[in-house]
């Protein structure tokens, strides 16, 4: 079980706004920068979103990140069918001394 | 282009070990600090292990500590990973990705643990 918690799934339809979440504690996204990672099927992951709410070059606006406290979210809107994957949160855990992921959310596109 | 190639997975026997190493290219390696994640068959990420730039202070997860050593070599680009005392918990597909922040990623390496 990860330190880390995101909902197992969501889902939405094309053109809807849909939320991630991913809930932590003070020593990890309490004092630490939140990444988020988008894994389609059958791929290696690929970075969606570094410290909290920042996008690399190539990532739609439609990707944000937020983060508040212990929490952070992971908005996308303009839902597509080809944003049906997995996401997962990371941030470094000052306890552990070592990184951590949520335990990932799947995406449906309905 | 950033390329990151990951090798040497495969078939090891229980308690067995396994030696992965990672190519780079298309960045400063030297300053890049580096970053190792597994993915079980049908599960989530894992966080296995991290070094610095100069490989002078690196990290691992509780599951791999004690068992597994990350090192590198700044002179071939290349970023190690030393599995020893496997077991079937271990099998995974493991993915190389580089800095702290996975900025980029490899396509990983299937390493089974079965006898």
């Amino acid at each position: 079980q990860s330190v880390l918690t995101q909902p197992p799934s969501a889902s939405g339809t094309p053109g809807q706004r849909v939320t991630i979440s991913c809930s932590g504690s003070s020593s990890n996204i309490g004092s630490n920068n939140v990444n988020w990672y988008q894994q389609l099927p059958g791929a290696a992951p690929k970075i969606l979103i570094y410290t909290n709410n920042q996008r690399p070059s190539g990532v739609p606006d439609r990707f944000s990140g937020s983060k508040s406290g212990t929490s952070a979210s992971l908005a996308i809107s303009g839902l597509r069918s080809d944003d049906e994957a997995d996401y997962y949160c990371a941030v470094w855990d000052d306890s552990l001394n070592a990184g951590v992921f949520g335990g990932g959310t799947k995406l449906t596109v309905l | 282009e950033v390329q990151l190639l990951e090798s040497g997975g495969g078939l090891v026997q229980p308690g067995g070990s396994l030696r992965l190493s990672c190519t780079s290219s298309g960045f400063t390696f030297r300053s890049s600090p580096m970053t190792w994640v597994r993915q079980a068959p049908g599960k989530g990420l894992e966080w296995v292990s991290a070094i610095s730039d100069r490989g002078d202070t690196t990290s691992y997860a509780d599951s791999v500590k004690g068992r597994f050593t990350i090192s590198r070599d700044n002179s071939r680009n290349t970023l190690y990973l030393q599995m020893n005392s496997l077991s079937a918990e271990d099998t995974a597909v493991y993915y190389c990705a580089k800095d702290w922040k996975c900025d980029y990623w490899g396509q990983g390496t299937l390493v089974t643990v079965s006898s």
